[in-house]
């Protein structure tokens, strides 16, 4: 197994501005989701893409939006940035047949100043 | 308003005892419980889940037991390593409708002493 990518791994911007994180999963992950960890905090759900629909979403604003692609690479983009959105953001992926058995990615620490 | 609880945040343990990590949840849907483990600079790392239809899932050192009536489980590891020092984050999912929605706890840093 090759695992999940994510990159960059670090990352600043500046209040108000946009930003692509991107993640590339396994081959055979049809099923990508996206998480945000705040500093002392779990991470929490984001939404979820299957087969490149989206199928399942958390409590985030419609800012937050994302894209799954053929190859099994994903993006999430984030518009409007805040100062409450610097955390870690996690991608985690799963083939078919592992149910809950996701595989996470190192994630993408963003700062937003 | 936490769903899913991990009331410490951290632990200490010598190396060949038990570790035993706690999670409470709140929502009487949950069906499924997952254990993650997180190094820093690492994403979790799944490892080990239990289905609400069971009490008890083994999987080598690593034994997760849960008390539907107590909303309650937990993660015991016997014998503890040094190896085993990481975050531990529980997380639970209502299965059919959830989509991908694991809902985690804030974690719990163990620490095993050598």
């Amino acid at each position: 197994e090759t695992g999940v990518t994510q990159s960059p791994t670090h990352l600043i911007k500046t209040r108000g501005q946009q930003v692509t994180l991107r993640c590339s999963s396994q081959s055979g992950h049809n099923t990508v989701s996206w998480y945000q960890q705040a500093l002392g905090q779990g991470p929490q759900f984001i939404f979820q893409y299957y087969r490149e629909e989206e199928n399942g979403r958390g409590n985030f604003p419609p800012r937050f939006s994302g894209l799954q692609f053929p190859n099994y690479s994903s993006e999430l983009n984030v518009n409007a940035l805040e100062l409450d959105d610097s955390a870690l953001y996690l991608c985690a992926s799963s083939p078919p047949d592992r149910g809950y058995g996701y595989t996470f990615g190192s994630g993408t620490r963003l700062t937003v100043v | 308003d936490q769903q899913v609880k991990q009331n410490s945040p951290s632990l200490s343990v010598q190396e060949g005892r038990i570790s035993i990590l706690n999670c409470d949840y709140t929502n009487s849907m949950f069906d499924y419980f997952l254990w993650y483990k997180k190094y820093p600079a690492e994403g979790p790392t799944f490892l080990i889940s239990i289905s609400s239809i069971k009490d008890k899932n083994e999987d080598g050192r690593f034994t997760v037991f849960l008390n539907k009536s107590a909303k309650h489980l937990s993660l015991h590891i016997v014998p503890s390593q040094p190896g085993d020092s990481a975050v531990y984050f529980c997380a639970a999912s209502v299965a059919v409708a959830s989509q991908g929605n694991l809902i985690f706890g804030k974690g719990t840093k163990l620490s095993v002493k050598p």
